[in-house]
């Protein structure tokens, strides 16, 4: 079975800084690979996903997100944060239209 | 476009009782996903829908869980009894086709069950 691993349950970062969310895949085929927010009180919204075209997928509200096969990877970054990218992600894999999740990463911005 | 519902948004009930959940997907989306996350854990996959089939529903705990989707529109997911371990949040997703796992999942805001 398809699986995502989330390393770090909580980061912190300053407004303007770097967002680095980091996800690791295990899988035996391409993996489709998805990035999730949850905003308080809210549903979970799409970010981006990866469908084994470009490795480099760029996002909503300036999130992108490289696949690096060699590294089993799908690191999610936003070059400055803002404040209203405090939220929960979550990393995803679609195995036959079922999503296995991370733990997620809750993401607080400090001002 | 309205996007996926779910009714309630909390829902408080003792253990033994029944509780039932619906969940309103966008219009015209044939494939409807229910899905939990009990507290500090990942959110797990439940069961999936094709209209009113089911077509997947390898992630249901055991026979207390009974989801439906008659006329494939609307489905319920019932809870009977419920159990203190069945606490969490039980979110809705629905989506237009079902392609190669690549169709984008549009999740409902969730109901939060609490279990006392």
């Amino acid at each position: 079975a398809q699986s995502v691993t989330q390393l770090g349950s909580h980061v912190s970062v300053s407004e303007g800084a770097l967002v680095l969310l980091r996800c690791n895949y295990s899988s035996s085929v391409p993996p489709y690979l998805f990035w999730y927010v949850q905003y308080p009180n809210q549903g979970l919204q799409l970010l981006l996903k990866y469908t084994s075209a470009a490795t480099l997928v760029k996002g909503i509200n300036g999130f992108e997100a490289e696949f690096k096969k060699s590294e089993t990877s799908f690191h999610l970054t936003k070059p400055s944060a803002h404040m209203s990218d405090a939220a929960e992600y979550f990393c995803a894999v679609s195995e036959r239209n079922k999503l296995s999740f991370g733990a997620g990463t809750t993401v607080t911005v400090r001002a | 476009e309205a996007g996926v519902t779910q009714f309630p948004s909390h829902s408080v009930i003792e253990k033994g009782q029944t509780v039932t959940l619906r969940c309103d997907p966008i219009s015209g989306h044939d494939n409807l996903y229910w899905y939990r996350r009990v507290m500090g854990k990942e959110i797990k996959f439940l069961l999936h829908f094709v209209k009113e089939s089911k077509q997947d529903e390898s992630g249901m705990p055991n026979n207390r869980f009974l989801a439906e989707r008659t006329g494939g529109t609307y489905s319920t997911l019932k809870v009977q009894p419920a159990e203190l371990e069945d606490s969490g949040v039980y979110f809705c997703a629905s989506s237009l086709r079902q392609g190669p796992g690549t169709d984008t999942q549009y999740f409902g805001p969730g109901t939060r069950l609490t279990v006392l």
